[in-house]
């Protein structure tokens, strides 16, 4: 089966820095990559997605690409604001059937 | 009101009670999943269910049965807890083209 590895487990960015997050996966057949982010007490939702016929998608200041050859995918979060603190997880299926998460981020922003 | 609901949003329990968590949805999303989440492990899928007929072991199913009474429900059951399953358990959903998971607020469970 799939397996997604996440890096950092924690990041800490002053406010304004750029942040960014790494994930890894095994299965090449692979195809769809979201990532959402987590904040106390709540439920994970989703931030951006990608899937495999892309490299980047962006939206304002959220990025993530993709590199199918490496299988590997990052978040990119630029101007980071204190709000931006969470726990982030990627992840990766194909055709969500079985989505494999990775095992977070913790993104501190300090004002 | 929140799309996605799950009861309770606490449980404490002992070693071999059966418990059960329950997920409704109004969403009107045909797929529901029932994930687990602990500390430094992220999100690990126990089953799915994409319509009221289909259910699917996930990456960890043991110790853990579902049913699904009907597309806005999905329920999980623990048969007999044991400790290391205390964790906190998210209910999703997600339509046909299976892309965005909408999450539950989540249930704490704690089996002592």
């Amino acid at each position: 089966g799939e397996n997604v590895e996440q890096h950092p487990s924690t990041l800490s960015v002053q406010e304004g820095d750029s942040a960014v997050i790494k994930c890894t996966y095994s299965d090449s057949a692979s195809n769809y990559f979201p990532w959402y982010k987590q904040e106390l007490g709540k439920g994970p939702q989703l931030i951006i997605d990608i899937r495999s016929n892309v490299g980047e998608k962006k939206d304002q200041r959220i990025a993530v690409t993709l590199n199918k050859t490496a299988k590997h995918f990052s978040l990119h979060i630029t101007e980071t604001q204190p709000e931006d603190s969470a726990v982030y997880f990627c992840a990766a299926n194909y055709n969500n059937n079985d989505m494999r998460f990775g095992a977070g981020t913790r993104l501190t922003v300090k004002p | 009101d929140a799309d996605v609901t799950q009861t309770p949003r606490n449980r404490i329990t002992k070693t071999g009670k059966r418990i059960m968590l329950e997920c409704s949805q109004t969403k009107g999303h045909d797929r529901m999943y029932w994930y687990r989440q602990d500390p430094g492990l992220g999100l690990r899928l126990i089953y799915y269910s994409f319509d009221v007929k289909d259910i699917n072991k996930g990456e960890i199913s043991d110790g853990y049965s579902v049913s699904r009474q009907a597309q806005a429900k999905f329920s999980l059951s623990l048969e007999s807890a044991i400790p290391n399953q205390t964790a906190l358990y998210f209910c999703a959903t997600s339509d046909f083209n299976g892309s965005e998971q909408y999450f539950g607020p989540g249930t704490r469970l704690t089996v002592t």
